[in-house]
């Protein structure tokens, strides 16, 4: 089934190591999005690529960077995270195009940072 | 300014009732669409229902359906028969212009299903 994996699902890291999250999906979509979703909150929106255009959000902090090598892949670095950075990782796709089609979210990574 | 607003932060509902979740959303883009997604405990979002700015008709999907009413901008998430599956977080969400690809979500809403 076409999908949108994430890996690990769980994540612990020690404060200021760095870590990386990875994304892949066999939907062949254009758009891939980066969320953090922090307990009981909303998602909220760190990056997203249209194709390799890569689009930060304004409020995202410097410490949060993405790559994105081909259409299945995305990865999202966090440099040095604190403490604070501890949050649900979701990624999502969606197809381009004139039509407003739902994002396809992943299963997340829940990142624990000690 | 939000530009989606769920004002319940928590509901119970009774097995096999029908609940309503509030949404009501702010744009001057004539082209829009609204989401409804359903987040369980274990954090995956699931997509359950669309709702697109032009559509004459209020959108269903199996138990869900969606109530649009456009002048108020108001699109409430009806549950019918409501099932202890069903117990999770609710997100209502708004992409904006067919080239604006992010969307914004609601705070949410919690729904706890009762046996």
């Amino acid at each position: 089934d076409a999908m949108v994996i994430q890996n690990p699902r769980y994540q612990v890291t020690q404060f200021g190591k760095p870590v990386t999250l990875s994304c892949s999906q066999t939907l062949n979509h254009n758009v891939m999005y980066w969320y953090q979703q922090k307990s009981s909150q909303a998602p909220k929106l760190l990056f997203h690529y249209y194709d390799k255009d890569f689009n930060n959000e304004a409020d995202t902090p410097d410490n949060f960077q993405s790559r994105r090598p081909n259409t299945s892949f995305c990865f999202l670095d966090i440099r040095s995270p604190g403490l604070g950075d501890a949050a649900m990782y979701l990624c999502a796709t969606s197809p381009q195009g004139p039509v407003l089609d739902e994002q396809f979210f992943g299963p997340g990574t829940r990142l624990t940072v000690l | 300014a939000q530009k989606i607003t769920q004002t319940q932060p928590g509901m119970f509902v009774q097995e096999k009732e029908a609940v309503t979740l509030d949404c009501t959303y702010d744009t001057s883009d004539p082209s829009y669409g609204l989401f409804w997604y359903k987040q369980p405990s274990s954090g995956e979002m699931i997509f359950l229902i669309y709702q697109g700015s032009y559509d004459q008709q209020n959108a269903t999907e199996g138990r869900y359906s969606l109530n649009f009413q456009k002048a108020r901008k108001s699109a409430n998430l009806v549950i019918s028969a409501s099932q202890l599956g069903d117990s999770a977080m609710y997100f209502c969400a708004m992409r904006e212009g067919v080239n604006d690809y992010k969307l914004s979500f609601g705070a949410g809403t919690t729904v706890t299903v009762r046996a």
